[in-house]
Formats: C-alpha cells, sequence, structure tokens
C-alpha cells in the first residue's frame, strides 16, 4: 500500500516560515491534501489539490508538490497554527483509496 | 450550514458489538459519498471505509474488512458503521467526513466532532 511520511515535529519561531514535508513514491503524479488538527478537535482541511485553499483558510497556508516530496508552508506563523497537520492522498492504485501521512507536531516557539 | 453530528460511541467489551451514527443535514445527503475515519488516543487520521451516494458501492480498511460495515439511510440523512467482533486496537475516536461536491471523493471536505469508542474489559 501507499506510504506517506512526514517529520514527526517542527518547530518555528512567531512570524517565521514553517515548512511541512510529506514525502512518497511520486507523490507529485497525485493530487496531495493537507489538514490541520488541533487538540480535542475535528480535522479541518486547509489546502486541496496541492496548492488550493478552501474560503476562509489564510493565504499564509500554501501548498506545492513535486517528484518524491510534497510540501505544506505556513507563512507568518501564528501562535494559533500550532496544531498537528497531516497529508492525505487518494491512491487509485490501491482498493483502500485514501491515504493519510504519518502527522506532524507543529511548535510555535 | 453542513452538519455532520456522530453518536453511538461507548465503552465495549472485546468481542463485542457497536452501531456509530452521522446526522447529516444543510446539504443534499443523497448527492455525496461519505466516509468513516477514526484516529487512536495519540495517534493520527486512518481511514476507515466509505460509501457512495446511493449506498450501492463500499470499501473498507484491511484492518475492518469482515468485521466492520458501512451503510446509509438517505430517506433519514444518517450514515452508519456497523462495528463487530471488536478489538482493543479499534479504540478510538470516530469521524464521518463528506466529499467536497458530488462527483469528488478525493478528499475530506467535512467533518464530525467525533464519538470514542473504548473496547476494553
Amino acid at each position: 500500500s501507499y506510504v506517506l511520511t512526514q517529520p514527526p515535529s517542527v518547530s518555528v519561531a512567531p512570524g517565521q516560515t514553517a515548512r511541512i514535508t510529506c514525502g512518497g513514491n511520486n507523490i507529485g503524479s497525485k493530487s496531495v491534501h493537507w489538514y490541520q488538527q488541533k487538540p480535542g478537535q475535528a480535522p479541518v482541511l486547509v489546502v486541496y489539490d496541492d496548492s488550493d485553499r478552501p474560503s476562509g483558510i489564510p493565504e499564509r497556508f500554501s501548498g506545492s508538490n513535486s517528484g518524491n516530496t510534497a510540501t505544506l508552508t505556513i507563512s507568518r506563523v501564528e501562535a494559533g497554527d500550532e496544531a498537528d497537520y497531516y497529508c492525505q492522498v487518494w491512491d487509485s492504485s490501491s482498493d483502500h483509496h485514501y491515504v493519510f501521512g504519518t502527522g506532524t507536531k507543529v511548535t510555535v516557539l | 450550514e453542513v452538519q455532520l453530528v456522530e453518536s453511538g460511541g461507548g465503552l465495549v467489551q472485546p468481542g463485542g458489538s457497536l452501531r456509530l451514527s452521522c446526522a447529516a443535514s444543510g446539504f443534499t445527503f443523497s448527492s455525496y459519498w461519505m466516509h468513516w475515519v477514526r484516529q487512536a488516543p495519540g495517534k493520527g487520521l486512518v481511514w476507515v471505509s466509505r460509501i457512495n451516494s446511493d449506498g450501492s458501492s463500499t470499501s473498507y480498511a484491511d484492518s475492518v474488512k469482515g468485521r466492520f460495515t458501512i451503510s446509509r439511510d438517505n430517506a433519514k440523512n444518517t450514515l452508519y458503521l456497523q462495528m463487530n467482533s471488536l478489538r482493543a486496537e479499534d479504540t478510538a475516536v470516530y469521524y464521518c467526513a463528506r466529499d467536497p461536491r458530488p462527483g469528488v471523493a478525493e478528499y475530506f471536505q467535512h467533518w464530525g466532532q467525533g464519538t470514542l469508542v473504548t473496547v476494553s474489559s
């Protein structure tokens, strides 16, 4: 089955830029989606189709995808961005279809 | 406003059964594929199952295949997950989730608040 690998944690100072990677075999050929999850809350979609943002998501959240790595970038990080972030793809070659990454805890210093 | 409200979670013994429900409102339920996603305590998100808009097609993760059954009642705007032969490793918060729009089934735009299932003796 398809595997998505994320770093367990990323630390960033307020106002700086956080980059969260999501590695997968030829992930650049798939559409990648990103979710933010704060403690005790349901996940929230922050980026879909590699780089699009749902309405209501700040422009500070952006995404890219190429080769074997997709990246979620959070610019001008705020304390409220502290959360777990998960990447996700739809794997049409697998009967399981929906694969999540291992998750990354973003800590705002 | 799209709303998804799960219910039915609780404490169950290993080998027992439980049925989860997800009441949907704010959209045309019968037009959307629906999913269950779970999260064990302190762990990541794991997709469990999905059902197409009319209930004629379903899919499951290997870990629950043969034990869990997803279904829906479009007249009642409700999604279900029947869980049998429960194991300790099924302990998790279970979320129902909806696709972004009809015909697009690649990611999850809307999520419920989740319901906790604990499998323990």
